[in-house]
């Protein structure tokens, strides 16, 4: 089955500093891989996607993401966190036709 | 103007009872989903809706019956609800079926609370 994984619940930044918030897929052919964030009390907003090409992904709000094959990673980041940046960050993968597997999520803490 | 619109965004009800949530795309988007998240805020597929057909059910119980009129709407119809429904569920769209660099739209979301 395909699927993707957040190793961790929570990641706390200080404001400024770089963040990254971790995400490993495992998938049979060519990954689709997504990331979208979760605002309190709001619906899932799109980010990023790789579907193939530049590993480097940039997307909105200042993030990129970084596909790893050798290490079938896709780790979000940002050089420079924002408090604003504060959410729910979802990992997703979709492995054929068209729904989309999520990962259990990540809680980004920035602190000023 | 929303993009995808859910109503209601509350809805409060005992165990027992029927109850429907709605959902509207004004992207012109041909497919459309719905997500249930849980308390873990695990999010998972339930139904996707191309075109108003049915293509994916992903083992939710029979007392959930998704509807489709047509390809703006896909409303949820919950019958019998159950203490374990309480969630938060989403609805999405996105154009092309089949094609998997699509990128899927939510709404706001319906939180559900059976009591």
């Amino acid at each position: 089955a395909q699927s993707v994984a957040q190793p961790e619940d929570q990641v706390n930044v200080a404001e400024g500093n770089p963040l990254t918030v971790k995400c490993t897929y495992s998938v049979s052919g060519n990954p689709y891989l997504f990331w979208y964030v979760q605002y309190p009390n709001r619906g899932l907003q799109f980010l990023l996607k790789y579907i193939t090409g530049d590993n480097l992904v940039k997307g909105s709000y200042g993030f990129e993401a970084e596909f790893n094959k050798s290490q079938t990673s896709f780790h979000l980041k940002k050089p420079s966190a924002l408090v604003s940046d504060s959410a729910l960050y979802f990992c997703a993968v979709r492995p054929g036709g068209n729904k989309l597997v999520f990962g259990a999520g990540t809680i980004l803490r920035v602190k000023s | 103007d929303t993009a995808v619109s859910q109503t209601p965004k509350y809805l409060v009800t005992q165990m027992g009872n029927d109850k429907s949530i709605k959902c509207e795309q004004n992207l012109g988007h041909d497919t459309m989903y719905w997500y249930k998240q849980d308390s873990k805020k695990f999010l998972k597929i339930m139904f996707s809706y191309n075109n108003k057909e049915l293509i994916i059910n992903e083992t939710v119980p029979n007392r959930f019956s998704p509807k489709s009129p047509d390809k703006a709407h896909l409303n949820l119809h919950i019958n019998s609800l159950e203490l374990g429904d309480s969630a938060v569920y989403f609805c999405a769209s996105s154009q092309g079926m089949g094609h998997r660099g699509n990128i899927q739209y939510f709404g706001a979301g319906t939180r559900l609370s059976v009591l």
